[in-house]
């Protein structure tokens, strides 16, 4: 079966630190990948999707960049933080006309 | 294609019927999903709607029924159980400039059950 794992948990960081979160996915290949977040008491907006390695398209201008080494990992990335970039970053995965299945997610806390 | 959940909560005490509703907009047959989040957790699928037939069964109870007329998609269970208090996501699929699906969410129906 398929299982979606993202790390860490919880991540608290000073404004202007880096920021590296990834997400792993198994038992499936060459699945689209995305990255999400949750503002308090928002809906999710999506920041990025991936239909392969190396393909990485942005929804919305940020601060973050993201990047897809292999078929099944994506890593969500910034340079310096902004206190603005706190929120619950989730992870998904779906194979083509299939929905998502998303990870647990990582609490980011900007201070 | 949006969706809009016109409830921001529900309360509703354990054993008795839930009603999280749900409008769609969408120029196109859409295909409809329902997802649950529970505190500090990622979303879980629930049940989705692909033009097959029109009332569609879920996880742990829970069902919705596809009205075109009506443009909606509620969620409903006949009785709530406690483990049942969660935030709910209405979600449609849409397709981008580059033919791509993405999903759009509604903002979310917290549902409060009490004893």
């Amino acid at each position: 079966s398929q299982t979606i794992h993202q790390w860490p948990a919880t991540l608290v960081q000073p404004v202007g630190s880096p920021l590296s979160l990834e997400c792993t996915v198994e038992g499936t290949s060459n699945p689209n990948l995305y990255w999400y977040r949750q503002a308090a008491g928002r809906g999710l907006q999506l920041l990025f999707y991936s239909v392969g390695i190396g393909q990485i398209s942005s929804e919305v201008p940020q601060n973050l960049s993201a990047s897809r080494p292999q078929d099944r990992q994506f890593i969500l990335s910034s340079k310096k933080l902004l206190l603005s970039d706190s929120g619950f970053y989730l992870c998904a995965w779906s194979v083509q006309g299939g929905p998502q299945h998303f990870g647990d997610g990582t609490r980011l806390s900007i201070l | 294609q949006s969706v809009t959940q016109l409830d921001s909560h529900v309360s509703v005490s354990e054993g008795t019927p839930v009603l999280l509703r749900c409008n769609y907009s969408s120029s196109y047959s859409p295909s409809l999903f329902w997802y649950v989040q529970h505190p500090n957790k990622g979303l879980q699928l629930l049940l989705k709607y692909t033009s097959a037939a029109t009332l569609v069964k879920g996880i742990n109870g829970f069902e919705a029924e596809f009205k075109k007329s009506e443009t909606s998609f509620h969620l409903t269970k006949p009785s709530a159980h406690m483990s049942d208090a969660a935030e709910y996501f209405c979600v449609v699929s849409v397709r981008g400039n580059t033919g791509f699906q993405k999903l759009v969410f509604g903002t979310g129906t917290r549902l409060l059950v009490s004893p």
